[in-house]
């Protein structure tokens, strides 16, 4: 069975400062996998996602992700958060597509001045 | 383009009451998704539609649950004797599918307090 783990239940970054937020995935194939941001009150927004080819995407908002297979990771990275980054961002890995994703349980970002 | 919308945003019930959510997803979108989501933990599957076509149900989804898509476009989802352990925001998604490039858009959320 598929399943994530974000370690990082909470992390404080400065403005300014880089971000890596930490996902593991344990799945038996080639995994879809995706990153989500969800603010209060709004939706899950698609960061980006990653199905086959190049081990480093880039996605929106100026986030990238990496995969690693040797690692079964998928941690993404920003050079420079901004206030607005401040959210809950989830890790997901799906069999087939976006059919039946599994989520992490979050990582909370907070962003200090 | 309006997104998926989701009524009510909020419901409070009593335990032991039925509940009904509805979901619209964005025009042409051919596949609809429920998920559910409890404070501190991401979403978790419940079952998914292809036009009219229940495909997969999750087994989160007892005998007290059911979805219907009637018409291939807005979605219910419909809760049976309702217990605290529903409490839950439950989350609606759709998608078209075109290959790698399938995008799933999910709504805000219908946040259900049973009480």
């Amino acid at each position: 069975a598929q399943s994530v783990t974000q370690p990082d239940i909470h992390i404080t970054v400065s403005e300014g400062a880089s971000l890596e937020l930490r996902c593991n995935y344990s799945y038996g194939a080639t995994p879809y996998l995706f990153w989500y941001v969800q603010s209060p009150g709004q939706g899950l927004q698609l960061l980006l996602k990653y199905f086959s080819g190049d081990t480093l995407v880039q996605g929106i908002k100026g986030f990238e992700a990496e995969f690693k297979r040797s690692q079964s990771s998928f941690n993404l990275r920003k050079p420079s958060v901004h206030w607005s980054d401040a959210a809950e961002y989830f890790c997901a890995v799906g069999a087939s597509g976006f059919q039946k994703l599994v989520f992490g349980t979050g990582t909370r970002l907070l962003v200090s001045p | 383009d309006t997104g998926v919308s989701q009524d009510p945003r909020h419901k409070i019930t009593k335990r032991g009451q039925n509940v009904t959510f509805r979901c619209d997803p964005i025009s042409e979108h051919n596949r609809l998704y429920w998920y559910r989501q409890t404070l501190g933990q991401g979403p978790e599957f419940l079952t998914y539609f292809q036009n009219e076509a229940q495909l997969e149900k999750s087994r989160l989804l007892s005998d007290r649950f059911s979805a219907e898509r009637p018409k291939g476009s807005f979605s219910t989802l419909e809760i049976q004797r309702t217990e605290q352990g529903d409490s839950a925001m439950y989350l609606c998604a759709s998608s078209e599918r075109r290959g790698t490039n399938e995008k799933l858009f999910f709504g805000s959320g219908t946040q259900l307090s049973v009480l």
